[in-house]
């Protein structure tokens, strides 16, 4: 059980393009889904934590119009890099927990992310 | 400072040897705590939480120290297998309500045969 899925597992595209990735709850209703960012040889930083139907709550540092979360459903939530650029080049990651204090996670596959 | 500390690695042993890691943190707030494993590319999968009074699955040992905010784990009978980066984790409560994840950047343990 707790199965997370997350979509695409890879994406390539050029600078300038918004890139939508997708993490699926299959099993559970998630209360709560998180969002993580991995760079080359540092640790996995949360970028964001959103709730079903309401608004995301961005960690610091982390610009909402740039990284665009939508929780719409109890077994959805995307992350829409908004004009991706070099930089942005990253492994996303997200979890969903049942519980409404966010523990436990269960991870997604992770996204890997290149802008050309 | 970072919030969770930890030696990088990698710490190369051959199979059937036994290896500790540390971990520090700085947030005596930190309410829960965690190993994580990750292989190249892949993502975080829980190991085991770690408490107090210790812990043990297996082969492996995970210890707190809350008065000195460190967190240990040991692997004993090392497995090729076991091969992977392993994350310390904590939680802090964010004003949401939520408790939040904070990963340390992982100590790579390479066994060989």
């Amino acid at each position: 059980g707790a199965v997370v899925s997350q979509h695409p597992s890879w994406v390539i595209c050029k600078s300038g393009t918004s890139v939508k990735i997708e993490c699926r709850s299959l099993d559970f209703q998630a209360t709560t889904m998180f969002w993580y960012r991995q760079f080359p040889k540092q640790s996995l930083m949360l970028m964001a934590t959103s709730n079903e139907g309401s608004k995301a709550t961005y960690e610091q540092g982390v610009e909402k119009d740039k990284f665009l979360i939508n929780h719409a459903s109890l077994t959805l939530s995307t992350l829409t890099v908004t004009s991706a650029h070099p930089e942005d080049s990253s492994f996303y990651i997200c979890s969903a927990s049942r519980a409404l204090g966010g523990q436990p996670q269960h991870f997604g596959d992770g996204t890997r992310l290149s802008i050309l | 400072r970072k919030e969770v500390e930890q030696d990088p690695g990698p710490f190369n042993v051959p199979e059937g040897a036994t290896v500790a890691f540390n971990c520090t943190y700085s947030n005596s707030a930190s309410q829960s705590f965690f190993w994580y494993r990750q292989d190249c590319r892949k993502e975080p999968k829980l190991l085991m939480s770690v408490y107090s009074s210790g812990n043990e699955d297996g082969r492996f040992t995970a210890q707190l120290n809350r008065a000195s905010q460190y967190i240990s784990l040991l692997i004993r009978d090392s497995k090729l297998s076991d091969s992977a980066t392993y994350l310390c984790v904590v939680t802090l409560s964010l004003n949401t309500g939520f408790q939040k994840l904070v990963f340390g950047t992982g100590t790579r343990l390479l066994v060989s045969p």
